[in-house]
């Protein structure tokens, strides 16, 4: 599977937009893009995913580069709730394949 | 709806003594079933998958094995437990479609002594 770069960390104010960029420099034309978020002491949830054209949903945003090399996920509001790890994970078309984690950023939202 | 439950939701084990963890789904049928551990400050570790009854796919050769004895139970076992089996265990199921979103249960916190 193509591989993601995520900064290990950010922090946001509360109330300010965040943006949460990805990299994947090798992904191929049937890998779709998904994002996950992990809240302390939980399991991992679904935030969004998409293929090529950008995507909104009622947790965040998910701009995806003309080139599909990058991605960045948007939370318009960020609120002390979201302060989590936050996944960017490839996933092949073909197929049904297990999620495969990688380390993530670590979002911090102040007051 | 559907809904996936673990338990116990925390465990001390004393080295060497066996596990089992037990997943189930509620609300769905012939689900992908999923076994990952997280270790203290660490990230999520895929162990084993499932697509369907008997049909188990090791991720990681280690001192662990799985189960799925019924179409929605997934169970997670050791015969002999290590140190560092101690972590956070998360069951995850998913639908069969492809780009399914994969669903985690609440965990189950293990700590071998």
């Amino acid at each position: 599977d193509a591989k993601t770069t995520q900064p290990n960390s950010m922090e946001s104010n509360e109330e300010e937009p965040v943006h949460l960029p990805c990299n994947h420099s090798t992904i191929s034309g049937t890998d779709y893009i998904h994002w996950y978020r992990q809240l302390p002491s939980q399991g991992p949830e679904y935030v969004i995913h998409g293929l090529t054209s950008n995507v909104n949903n009622r947790m965040a945003s998910l701009a995806i580069a003309e080139d599909r090399k990058s991605s960045t996920l948007i939370l318009h509001r960020a609120t002390l709730r979201d302060a989590a790890v936050y996944y960017c994970i490839l996933r092949r078309l073909s197929g049904n394949t297990p999620l495969v984690f990688g380390k993530g950023t670590r979002l911090s939202v102040i007051a | 709806s559907q809904t996936i439950h673990q338990w116990p939701a925390t465990l001390v084990q004393p080295v060497g003594s066996p596990l089992s963890l037990e997943c189930t789904v509620e609300g769905t049928s012939n689900p992908n079933l999923y076994w990952y551990r997280q270790a203290a400050g660490r990230g999520l570790q895929l162990l084993f998958y499932s697509v369907g009854i008997g049909q188990i796919s090791s991720e990681v050769p280690q001192n662990l094995s799985a189960s799925r004895p019924q179409d929605r139970q997934f169970i997670l076992s050791s015969k002999k437990l290590l140190l560092s089996d101690s972590g956070f265990y998360l069951c995850a199921w998913s639908g069969l479609a492809p780009q399914e979103t994969q669903y985690f249960g609440p965990g189950t916190r293990l700590l071998v002594l």
